[in-house]
């Protein structure tokens, strides 16, 4: 099974600061992977896919990049609605295997 | 606009079966992959199962084969999880998703496997 691992697994961060999260995958994947945001009790949503292609009606200020093992999802300018737990999935092979999570708080 | 409602969770005893749907409008479910995908509440996600858009092929995660069985029905647009032999440790919400990179989720259905 392919073992993908995040970090950090949580921040602190300011309204408008920059976030860098790194999803690391434990062979390579080629560009088969995911981000996804996700609020307390909802369901997740999709913000990137092929490792780098922007979902439907996500903001630019989202951005992902990567290939093979090393990826990495950047919100430019952090605002108040994107205080979430974000995750990174990769369907290069099964099992599909998501990472821990990245839990983003307001500093 | 891409829509997926799930149904069909519950409370069911360990050793029990129980059957989700998940309902599709907006796209039709035989041009896509879908996915079954878990929860427990407050932990992190685990893909359970998915079928390729024709139903020929169907994958699992290896603590549910032999006992979920993934299926669709292209004429009610409609994806489904038949649950069996359920375990404690199956407890959780269920979120069915669409597409081979999860690009839309419904808002799942909670499991509960208790006695």
């Amino acid at each position: 099974d392919i073992q993908m691992t995040q970090s950090p697994s949580s921040l602190s961060a300011s309204i408008g600061d920059r976030v860098t999260i790194t999803c690391r995958a434990s062979q390579g994947i080629s560009n088969y992977l995911a981000w996804f945001q996700q609020k307390p009790g909802k369901a997740p949503k999709s913000l990137i896919y092929d490792a780098s292609s922007l979902q439907s009606g996500v903001p630019s200020k989202f951005s992902g990049s990567g290939s093979g093992t090393d990826f990495t999802l950047t919100i430019s300018s952090l605002q108040p609605e994107d205080f979430a737990t974000y995750y990174c999935q990769q369907y290069n092979s099964y099992p599909l295997t998501f990472g821990g999570g990245t839990k983003v708080e307001i500093k | 606009e891409v829509q997926l409602v799930e149904s069909g969770g519950g409370l069911v005893q360990p050793g029990g079966s129980l059957r989700l749907s998940c309902a599709a409008s907006g796209f039709s479910l035989s041009t896509y992959w879908m996915s079954w995908v878990r929860q427990v509440p407050g932990k992190g996600l685990e893909w359970v199962a998915n079928i390729k858009p024709d139903g020929s092929q169907k994958f699992y995660v290896d603590s549910v084969k032999g006992r979920f069985t993934i299926s669709g029905d292209s004429a009610k647009n409609s994806l489904y999880l038949q649950m069996d032999s359920l375990r404690v440790e199956d407890t959780a919400v269920y979120y069915c998703a669409r597409g081979g990179g999860h690009l839309d989720w419904g808002q799942g259905t909670l499991v509960t496997v208790s006695s």
